[in-house]
């Protein structure tokens, strides 16, 4: 089982949608969270950090379930420019690892 | 503001060479990471340094090597290149203290191994 796992997609969505990544991670001492979000062939740049008690960002929302081990990702009002892939991140001790990501392609 | 800067931007080279990419982490930071991602997938940690010492190590055999230098610049070698090792290579630093801050990544290098 991966140390953390994502729905791949890819997701449909047109222009206005709402649409929810989620994301598991296994290692229950795991400290810190992020979304990142990477465009084809291009490196991850950070979207956004998650906390428990969540936080939002524009049109962005993460939230973080520390009991389930669970994270999620909402963007609301879907714009073409939001096409990308979405990793999730999981950091413990200084080492962060991906998720294999989730690719939302928003169309007109 | 200096980023995180690595080069080659792209590298082609042949089954069984050897293959060096270098990193420059942003100003301020300390610890320099290494990742690879393989086409549709996440970034796989390879190792992390920090003074100079390899501090942390994922699941990479040997052939995989680094090195980090007094400036917290960094070198990736690869050794014995095999086809599967054809990927973009990312360099991210951050800083020891802030050491479950989010990382910085650089542009990547791409390698192409045929």
């Amino acid at each position: 089982r991966k140390e953390v796992e994502q729905d791949p997609g890819p997701f449909n969505v047109p222009e206005g949608a709402t649409v929810a990544f989620n994301c598991t991670y296994s290692n229950s001492a795991s400290q810190s969270f992020f979304w990142y979000r990477q465009d084809c062939r291009k490196e991850p740049k950070l979207l956004m950090s998650v906390y428990s008690s969540g936080n939002e960002d524009g049109r962005f929302t993460a939230q973080l379930n520390r009991a389930s081990q669970y994270i999620s990702l909402l963007i609301r009002d879907s714009k073409l420019s939001d096409s990308a892939t979405y990793l999730c991140v999981v950091l413990n001790a200084g080492k962060s690892t991906f998720g294999d990501g989730t690719t939302l392609t928003v169309k007109p | 503001d200096a980023g995180v800067t690595q080069s080659p931007t792209h590298l082609i080279k042949t089954r069984g060479q050897q293959v060096t990419l270098r990193c420059s982490p942003k100003s301020g930071h300390d610890t320099v990471s290494w990742y690879q991602q393989a086409l549709g997938q996440g970034p796989q940690f390879i190792f992390q340094y920090y003074e100079e010492e390899e501090r942390q190590r994922g699941n990479f055999p040997d052939r995989f090597s680094g090195h980090q230098f007094p400036n917290y610049s960094s070198e990736l070698n690869v050794n014995a290149l095999l086809l599967g090792d054809s990927a973009l290579y990312l360099c991210a630093s951050s800083h020891r203290d802030t050491y479950n801050s989010p990382l910085h990544f650089g542009n990547g290098t791409r390698l192409t191994v045929t």
